[in-house]
């Protein structure tokens, strides 16, 4: 069983529409990473939070403790927005954290 | 602002052939990691370190090793090249609020 579990795994969106990716992991954490990554590109980090809600721009985070799970929402979506989202934990232990991934929600957003 | 770069973006070598990927960042940020990524595998860790001359083995550390002579450099070494490792490889640095910062990516081909 993966320890961070993203849905779906592929979104097709028209512009303008309203996008929910979600995360769920089952190791303890303190904070969640939501990492952007385009078609041929590097990735970019979004947002790390260890509680409630981050928002920039259009893009807005949030993270429920409790239930082991965070949402990622992208409001009027826009075609620059396709790109594959991923969520990110830290697994603790030894001399550093290092991360667990998802394996990512591929986003189409059609003009 | 952060910067990580790696030295080329797209590599292509021959099977047996010794690859040397660098990695560089400027916020003198103790922890560097090495990724590889590929389709519906996700991103998955090769190597880190926590400080200069300092590495420890990710989860597919087989076929690769490490130098971390100075701070703000981190490389990969593939002794003998195999056509299985050809993959996205992306270098990341951390901050001591664990924020993950990548680099662009190197795209390497082992014909």
């Amino acid at each position: 069983k993966n320890e961070v579990e993203q849905s779906p795994q592929n979104l097709t969106a028209q512009e303008g529409e309203f996008i929910t990716i979600n995360c769920s992991y089952s190791v303890g954490i303190s904070a969640l990473h939501w990492l952007q990554q385009h078609p041929g590109g590097g990735i970019v980090s979004l947002f790390m939070l260890s509680s409630g809600k981050k928002k920039h721009g259009r893009l807005i985070a949030t993270i429920n403790i409790q239930e082991k799970h965070s949402s990622l929402h992208i409001t009027a979506s826009h075609p620059r927005d396709s790109a594959v989202y991923i969520c990110a934990v830290p697994l603790y232990g030894g001399a550093t954290n290092k991360l667990i991934f998802g394996t990512g929600t591929l986003l189409a957003v059609q003009p | 602002d952060v910067k990580v770069t790696q030295s080329s973006r797209y590599l292509v070598k021959r099977t047996g052939e010794k690859v040397f990927l660098e990695c560089v960042q400027d916020m003198d940020h103790e922890n560097m990691f090495w990724y590889r990524q590929d389709p519906g595998l996700g991103l998955r860790l090769i190597y880190f370190s926590y400080d200069v001359k300092m590495k420890e083995k990710g989860d597919i550390p087989e076929g690769y090793s490490v130098s971390r002579e100075k701070k703000e450099r981190f490389s990969l070494i593939l002794e003998s090249a195999s056509t299985n490792q050809t993959s996205m490889y992306l270098c990341a640095s951390r901050s001591r609020v664990y924020e993950q910062y990548f680099g662009p990516g190197t795209r390497l081909t082992v014909t």
